[in-house]
């Protein structure tokens, strides 16, 4: 499958601990986008990168949001000190440069993230 | 404040009916408009993307329209199947948005009835 991969699918965490959500996005895509979805919403832009660099933060994206695409490639988004109102879905997306891919995102799976 | 509306949250068919879904945006001039399509636990997928400059786009069942006057994009799925059940999200890119950052609506929920 060439597509865009999220790890893991699911994850539950007690309000507090830390979690880490990892997304390998399609190999030739330089840019990475991160959004969080709510039930009944559409997907919020969190942050995007461009190869390594992290370009640009949503406000939504708290002092306890970090991520990281330190090679260019796949890419980390950590949560600290979880509370419920992080509870979500997390979606990574890619996007090309070239043809179809320098408009279109293409979307991975998602992680579904629960705070107990 | 840049905003998008998707009038309706729900919209229930018949089998073989043509599904308009709408989109409105506000405080907003965009170069494009997406929609997308996005089942139950999984990503969004890209549909079709519109340019400003376009009135009308068609992909094999589906046509989209955009209306920068009106600041409206209507989406169509003709001779609908229950195959089509699902959420569709409109998107724009947002100002400044050089770096490519999704605006969507909050999505509208079509279930088309054998």
């Amino acid at each position: 499958d060439t597509g865009v991969s999220q790890d893991p699918r699911h994850k539950i965490t007690k309000r507090g601990q830390n979690v880490t959500f990892r997304c390998d996005p399609i190999s030739e895509h330089n840019r990475l986008y991160w959004y969080r979805q709510t039930l009944g919403q559409g997907p919020e832009f969190l942050t995007y990168f461009q190869n390594e660099a992290q370009l640009e933060k949503s406000r939504l994206l708290s002092d306890r949001f970090s991520a990281e695409r330190p090679k260019g490639s796949f890419s980390t988004l950590e949560i600290q000190r979880t509370e419920q109102g992080d509870s979500a879905m997390y979606l990574c997306a890619s996007r090309g440069t070239s043809g179809r891919a320098l408009y279109e995102q293409y979307f991975g799976p998602g992680t579904r993230l629960t705070v107990t | 404040s840049q905003k998008i509306e998707q009038n309706s949250e729900a919209l229930n068919i018949q089998e073989g009916k043509t599904a308009t879904l709408t989109c409105n945006y506000t405080n907003y001039s965009p170069a494009y408009l997406q929609w997308y399509r996005q089942d139950p636990g999984r990503g969004p997928v890209f549909l079709l993307l519109i340019r400003e400059n376009e009135k009308e786009k068609r992909k094999e069942r589906l046509k989209v329209t955009f209306d920068t006057t009106l600041k409206q994009s209507l989406f169509h799925i003709t001779a609908s199947q229950p195959a089509d059940s699902a959420t569709y999200l409109c998107a724009l890119t947002s100002t400044g948005g050089s770096q490519g950052n999704l605006i969507f609506g909050k999505g509208t929920k079509l279930s088309v009835k054998p």
